[in-house]
C-alpha cells in the first residue's frame, strides 16, 4: 500500500511569508505527526493529531500551526518565517499513535531566504 | 522528562565486520523502542520495533536490538556490514499517551571498503 506523502518536497520562502506543508498518510492510519529536523537541534516533534484532534503539542512559538481532517490528511502551517525556520519537515503516520510504530514520509525541505 | 542518549556521533565499520550502535534511555516507565535509518534528504525507515516481551528483536536489513532494562539500553547490532548501510541512524523512545516520539541525536554510520 501507499506510504506516508508529503508535498511539496522542497519549498524556498522569503522571511515573514508564510508557508502550508501536506501530508497524506498511510491508510487507515489516523494519526498523524510532525517533526521539524535540523542539524543542530535534530529530530523535534511539533504536534500530533488523531480523529482531527490535537493530543499533543512540542516546544514551537505559536506561528506553528497544524491540523488534520476528516480523511486523516494533515497540513502544518507556519507563519511569518523566519531564518531558523530552514528544516526538513517530516510527517509520520501510525494506526493510533500509542506507542505503535510510525512511518515516515519522505519530507518537505523548506528553505527560508 | 525522557531522554534518548546516542553516545557515538559517527561510527566508521569495514565492509563485512560487526556494527553495534549505542542508545539508553531516561523514562520513568517502559517504553516503546525504535530504531530508524535515515539516508541524506530521505525520510526515516523503522529498522526494528521493542513493545514488550522477548527483549531481542529482529528488524529488517539484518538488524537486531536488544533491550535491556537494568541498563536502560537498546543497542542495534549487525553481524556483517554492506556498504549500503551506510546512513544515519535513530533510536527512538515512545509512551503510552505520550503520542510522540522523542529521538537521539543520532549516529552516522560511514562504511569503508
Amino acid at each position: 500500500k501507499a506510504g506516508v506523502t508529503q508535498t511539496p518536497r522542497y519549498l524556498i520562502k522569503t522571511r515573514g511569508q508564510q508557508v502550508t506543508l501536506s501530508c497524506s498518510p498511510i491508510s487507515g492510519h489516523r494519526s498523524v505527526s510532525w517533526y521539524q529536523q535540523t542539524p543542530g537541534q535534530g529530530l523535534q516533534f511539533l504536534f500530533e493529531y488523531f480523529s482531527e484532534t490535537q493530543r499533543n503539542k512540542g516546544n514551537f512559538p505559536g506561528r506553528f500551526s497544524g491540523r488534520q481532517f476528516s480523511n486523516s490528511r494533515s497540513e502544518m502551517n507556519v507563519s511569518t518565517l523566519e531564518l531558523g525556520d530552514s528544516a526538513l519537515y517530516l510527517c509520520a503516520s501510525s494506526l493510533d499513535g500509542e506507542g505503535t510504530e510510525a512511518f515516515f514520509g519522505q519530507g518537505t525541505r523548506l528553505t527560508v531566504v | 522528562a525522557q531522554s534518548v542518549t546516542q553516545p557515538d556521533i559517527h561510527i566508521t565499520v569495514s565492509e563485512g565486520a560487526s556494527l553495534e550502535l549505542r542508545c539508553n534511555y531516561s523514562y520513568g516507565a517502559t517504553p516503546y523502542l525504535f530504531w530508524y535509518v535515515q539516508s541524506p534528504g530521505q525520510g526515516l525507515q523503522l529498522l526494528l520495533k521493542y513493545f514488550s516481551g522477548d527483549t531481542l528483536v529482529q528488524g529488517i536489513k539484518g538488524f537486531e536490538a536488544e533491550f535491556k532494562r537494568s541498563q536502560s539500553s537498546f543497542n542495534l547490532r549487525k553481524p556483517s556490514v554492506h556498504w549500503s548501510d551506510a546512513a544515519e541512524y535513530f533510536c527512538a523512545v515512545g509512551h503510552k499517551g505520550d503520542y510522540k516520539l522523542s529521538f537521539g541525536a543520532g549516529t552516522t554510520v560511514t562504511v569503508r571498503a
